[in-house]
């Protein structure tokens, strides 16, 4: 079946601190991946998606690789800013017609000033 | 262009009540997904609507029914509310076959189940 692990949180970092949030995955095909970002009293944004394999996602200096000799979707950036508290959540899609998406259960993110 | 946009925003109900939520997609969308997202969770996946049928569904109990019209939009219906009902229920729009494309969230239904 279908399945995401997700680093468990919280996380609390100082701002300008390195980020990796961790994502695993098992899939029965080839799928899409995507890390989503929930502020606060919001919904699901896109952050990021690969597509196949070896395809680095990237938005808003967030990074993210699909890698498929690992099943892994490590979310990463360089320095972080306050404003980038939020949920994040890694996802995937199995490329079924249906096309609906399995998340992970979500790290929250806290940067301090 | 108009996002997806859902309502009521909250709503509060009693078990055993019956609710009813509703879902606008993106426009140029044609297919609803209903996610469920309880509290400190990532979302779970109800079922998926187009052209008007139900493509596909997540582990979920019959008490949660759905319906698409022939304007896209959507509903939810949950009938003999449960506590465990109780999360944030969030409509996703997209394109049908597109699989590699982005769904997009609506902000969502918060309903409480008392």
């Amino acid at each position: 079946g279908n399945s995401v692990t997700q680093m468990e949180g919280p996380v609390t970092l100082s701002e300008e601190a390195f980020l990796t949030i961790n994502c695993t995955y098992t899939a029965t095909g080839y799928p899409s991946l995507f890390w989503y970002v929930q502020y606060p009293g919001e919904g699901l944004q896109l952050l990021l998606k690969a597509t196949k394999a070896d395809d680095k996602g990237s938005n808003k200096g967030f990074e993210a690789t699909y890698r498929k000799e690992t099943t892994s979707f490590h979310l990463e950036k360089g320095s972080v800013q306050v404003s980038d508290s939020a949920v994040y959540f890694c996802a995937l899609s199995d490329q079924t017609g249906a096309n609906n998406l399995f998340f992970g259960t979500g790290t929250r993110l806290t940067v301090i000033p | 262009d108009a996002g997806v946009t859902q309502s009521p925003t909250h709503l509060i109900k009693t078990r055993g009540q019956q609710v009813t939520l509703r879902c606008s997609p993106k426009s140029g969308h044609d297919t609803v997904s209903w996610y469920q997202q309880a509290l400190g969770q990532g979302p779970q996946f109800i079922f998926q609507y187009y052209e008007e049928e139900e493509r596909q569904r997540g582990n979920f109990p019959d008490r949660f029914s759905g319906h698409q019209f022939p304007n896209y939009s959507s509903e939810l219906n949950v009938n003999a509310l449960l506590l465990g009902d109780s999360a944030l229920y969030l409509c996703a729009s997209s394109l049908w076959g597109r699989f590699t494309d982005t769904q997009y969230f609506g902000p969502g239904t918060r309903l409480t189940v008392l």
